[in-house]
């Protein structure tokens, strides 16, 4: 399993645009890289997920260069509610088991 | 459809109790997976199951752990003898697909042995 390096934290003020940036310099050729959010309490939910370029979906982009050893997630206009744990997870399609890591604890501020 | 359900959500016992938990993945799936995340880490796999069959285990899965899926629908994850070191949230998900997109977690149960 290649392994991730996320920031620890992240503070934003509302309505800010936040990146979170991923390094995952032993990635893989068939691994896919994927960013999963987490709320206290709560199993974490898919919020995206790429294998090079860029992919937009309703809740965020993720933008991957063309080495593929990191990977950003940008949040548009983040609100309070946006306040989480994210993870970048790489792997290949298929993968049992996954390799959450730390992730980053985003913070966002009124 | 509601989602993966986990029961109980919260679970307090001595330890050298046993304890068992339950999750009820989305219908028709057929992928399970249970996982366990302590306070300020990520969740970190322990096993899987394709229908019934359990094809994969973490070596975090000691001889204490054991994990069923008798008809390929709901799941069970006992701990014997619990210990200190158990407490943690044990989240349980279930996916059609092999793709972290079609991933789907639920809530968790959240174990404290004291």
């Amino acid at each position: 399993l290649a392994k991730t390096t996320q920031p620890i934290s992240m503070d934003s003020y509302e309505g800010q645009e936040v990146n979170i940036t991923c390094s995952h310099n032993n990635i893989a050729t068939n691994d896919y890289i994927t960013w999963y959010q987490q709320f206290p309490s709560q199993g974490p939910r898919f919020i995206i997920q790429g294998y090079k370029t860029k992919v937009t979906n309703e809740v965020a982009s993720l933008f991957i260069p063309a080495d593929r050893k990191s990977s950003t997630l940008s949040l548009p206009r983040v609100s309070l509610s946006d306040t989480a744990v994210y993870y970048c997870l790489v792997a290949q399609t298929g993968a049992n088991n996954l390799f959450f890591g730390t992730g980053t604890r985003l913070t966002v501020i009124p | 459809d509601t989602g993966v359900s986990q029961d109980p959500r919260h679970k307090i016992t001595k330890r050298g109790q046993n304890v068992t938990f339950r999750c009820d993945p989305i219908s028709e799936h057929n992928r399970l997976y249970w996982y366990r995340q302590t306070l300020g880490q990520g969740p970190e796999f322990l096993t899987y199951f394709q229908n019934e069959a359990q094809l994969e285990k973490s070596r975090l899965l000691s001889d204490r752990f054991s994990a069923e899926r008798p008809k390929g629908s709901f799941s069970t994850l006992e701990i014997q003898r619990t210990e200190q070191g158990d407490s943690a949230m044990y989240l349980c998900a279930s996916s059609f697909r092999a793709s972290g997109e079609f991933l789907y977690f639920g809530p968790g149960t959240r174990l404290t042995v004291l």
